[in-house]
């Protein structure tokens, strides 16, 4: 089982901040990186897969980037809008295997 | 292309019943998946099917079995529920069997057990 940890839990901005959080993993062994966007009621969907260290991957307004030496990676929102809101997971494949283990998310809230 | 089904979407069962969670996807992906998601604990794998044939446990596989009927269908069944196995259920794909491949979620099966 690989311990994946995301920070802070829980996160509340206003409409325009730009915001960011943590997911740390461990540096063993690394294979892959990935981000998930989870809106309530809806399934996951895939953000980034992220493979090398400084790797940075953009999508619109959000970013990622990556550090396999020290089992981190950070994701960034700019200009958070109301439709960001949603929980932000990230998981690690164990090796190159199939299973990923993922971390409890990061929530975050948009206020208008 | 429907991505990934599953059926039912709610499902209420009395303790020691059993019942089948059932999973397909028509995007031809080789890998399949079953997580369990709970309050705090984020996704955990409960079993996973690298290709069509095989089946492996996860993280959290007591309390459930698994067929790979087909390479489009991968069912989920507990033969005796407990209240301990009340959470939502997502059924994921894969193409390839590498790590770097992202996973397709299907819409999730809410079940509780009394």
């Amino acid at each position: 089982i690989l311990n994946v940890e995301q920070s802070p839990q829980s996160l509340h901005v206003q409409e325009g901040d730009s915001t960011n959080f943590t997911c740390s993993f461990p540096s063993s062994n690394f294979y892959a990186l990935h981000w998930y966007r989870w809106e309530t009621a809806k399934s996951p969907e895939a953000l980034f897969v992220m493979t090398l260290n400084g790797d940075e991957k953009k999508k619109g307004r959000i970013s990622a980037t990556l550090n396999t030496k020290e089992g981190y990676s950070y994701l960034y929102i700019k200009g958070s809008q109301p439709e960001d809101s949603a929980t932000y997971l990230c998981a690690r494949p164990e090796n190159g295997a199939n299973n990923l283990f993922f971390g409890t998310g990061t929530r975050l809230t948009v206020i208008p | 292309n429907a991505g990934v089904t599953q059926t039912p979407k709610f499902q209420v069962l009395k303790t020691g019943q059993s019942m089948t969670l059932q999973c397909a996807q028509d995007m031809n992906h080789n890998s399949m998946y079953w997580y369990r998601q709970d309050p705090g604990m984020g996704l955990r794998l409960i079993y996973y099917s690298a290709s069509e044939g095989t089946t492996d446990k996860g993280e959290v596989p007591n309390g459930y079995n698994v067929s790979r009927l087909n390479k489009r269908e991968f069912s989920l069944r507990l033969e005796s529920a407990a209240p301990s196995q009340t959470s939502v259920y997502f059924c994921a794909s894969r193409t390839g069997r590498a790590g770097s491949n992202e996973q397709f979620f299907g819409p999730g099966t809410r079940l509780t057990v009394l």
